[in-house]
């Protein structure tokens, strides 16, 4: 069964490093997302991609957070630097449906961020 | 997007049916009511969704109710291997996001 790929499984770093975390979505998979969640909480959504375009990054801190999906296919997250509150765990997930539906999502195990 | 309200935590015992409640008073008309349950240590895993209906799949059965402000997951036997936080999340079908509350944690117990 294909998967949602993601890496690496587990980082720590100090604060005001920089670090990077990538996905490679289920193969056909127009739609992609990044969300994080800290310890206790429920994901939340950072950025949304439809192939290559940004369709929604609204709560993406965007003077420390970037995201890209260069060709639509696979997609970096960075930040830089890091500070201690962005300890948590970075998910990606696809989805097959196009703009205008809300699908079934399909999520990586995550990406576990602690910053020192 | 509509919120929802779920209760922190819930036990079960296995075998037996787990009957996750959930509010939303406020869902609109083209909002669809999703489940997903989060493992521990693993990313979220989507379980069903409807819009009216009652719906049932291989993992679960969603009961909706006729006002479409509360809805209720069921899952018929429940194994050790169903706990996990299960979340409730309505989201429209015009590119509406999908956010995440703070979920049930569903514990079952031998």
């Amino acid at each position: 069964e294909a998967e949602v790929a993601q890496s690496p499984r587990y980082k720590i770093t100090e604060k005001s490093q920089a670090v990077a975390f990538w996905c490679d979505p289920i193969s056909g998979h127009a739609t992609l997302y990044w969300y994080r969640q800290i310890l206790g909480q429920g994901p939340e959504l950072l950025v949304q991609f439809q192939d290559e375009s940004v369709v929604d990054d609204s709560q993406l801190p965007k003077d420390r957070f970037s995201a890209e999906r260069l060709k639509g296919v696979d997609s970096t997250l960075k930040i830089q630097p890091a500070e201690l509150g962005d300890s948590a765990m970075y998910l990606c997930a696809s989805s097959p449906v196009m703009r205008g539906y809300t699908g079934e999502l399909f999520f990586g195990e995550g990406s576990r961020l602690t910053v020192l | 997007d509509a919120k929802t309200t779920q209760p922190p935590s819930m036990d079960c015992a296995e075998g037996r049916a787990a009957n996750l409640p959930c509010n939303h008073s406020t869902i609109s008309g083209n909002e669809y009511v999703y489940w997903y349950r989060q493992i521990h240590s693993q990313g979220p895993q989507y379980i069903i969704h409807g819009l009216k209906n009652n719906e049932t799949n291989e993992m679960a059965s969603l009961i909706i109710t006729e006002d479409r402000k509360s809805s209720t997951l069921i899952l018929p036997h429940a194994t050790l291997r169903d706990t996990a936080v299960y979340y409730c999340i309505v989201a429209n079908n015009q590119g509406g996001k999908l956010i995440f509350g703070q979920g049930t944690e569903l514990s079952v117990k031998p």
